[in-house]
């Protein structure tokens, strides 16, 4: 069971270039999500999708653009990379939302470093 | 807007003692579901409980149990005879309406033998 599997789980950038976190899950889940975990303030939430062709914002939105043109992928684009980018991030998904009622299943991570 | 509060940034205690972990939220949503997450030294997110909104009733599994009130918007975490293995960071998180969900900054738990 693969469930989801986020690529490179290292990736270190300087500042200024562009890269993609992939991010892809296998079962069947509706929704998915993009977090950063920084110390000392939790998981904060990127991007995210209800469904494939469908993503709104997090609460840290900048700098960072997604798309989900199929239900598996959902991956994130840095367009310039920045330090202030440096974390780890995780990929979720989880089932259809509108009930709520589901946990969210996690990648292993991505930890970048912008230098 | 919702708000996941973890006041305790680290908390110690010695083996076999018994812990809590707090969580306080804020939601203007009537229905929602509040969940607790484990973060072992190895960096994984994984699942421990969810709740609704409509489900007060404490939950025990094994050495864990969760106290949701919400009169208190409260949502603590108690660790029975703790053990090493234990030792993470635990994150409260709220899924509120929009399906966004916030979590908290975290607690970091160390056990010492």
């Amino acid at each position: 069971n693969a469930g989801v599997t986020q690529t490179p789980k290292f990736q270190v950038l300087k500042t200024g270039q562009s890269m993609t976190l992939q991010c892809a899950q296998d079962m069947n889940h509706e929704y998915m999500s993009w977090y950063r975990q920084d110390p000392g303030m939790g998981l904060r939430l990127i991007h995210y999708s209800v469904g494939a062709g469908i993503t709104d914002q997090g609460e840290v939105p900048n700098g960072y653009n997604v798309s989900r043109s199929t239900t598996e992928d959902f991956p994130l684009r840095l367009l310039s990379a920045a330090p202030s980018q440096t974390s780890v991030y995780f990929c979720a998904s989880s089932l259809a939302p509108a009930g709520g009622n589901t946990e969210a299943f996690f990648g292993q991570g991505t930890r970048l470093t912008v230098v | 807007a919702q708000k996941v509060t973890q006041a305790q940034t680290e908390i110690s205690v010695v083996e076999k003692e018994d812990v809590t972990l707090d969580c306080v939220y804020e939601t203007r949503d009537t229905t929602y579901y509040l969940f607790w997450y484990k973060q072992p030294p190895s960096g994984e997110l994984v699942f421990l409980i969810r709740r609704n909104s409509f489900d007060e009733q404490n939950e025990i599994s094994g050495r864990y149990s969760w106290n949701f009130q919400k009169s208190t918007s409260s949502f603590n975490f108690t660790i029975t005879a703790s053990q090493v293995v234990d030792s993470a960071v635990y994150f409260c998180a709220l899924r509120g309406g929009y399906q966004k969900v916030t979590f908290g900054t975290g607690t970091k738990l160390q056990v010492i033998p």
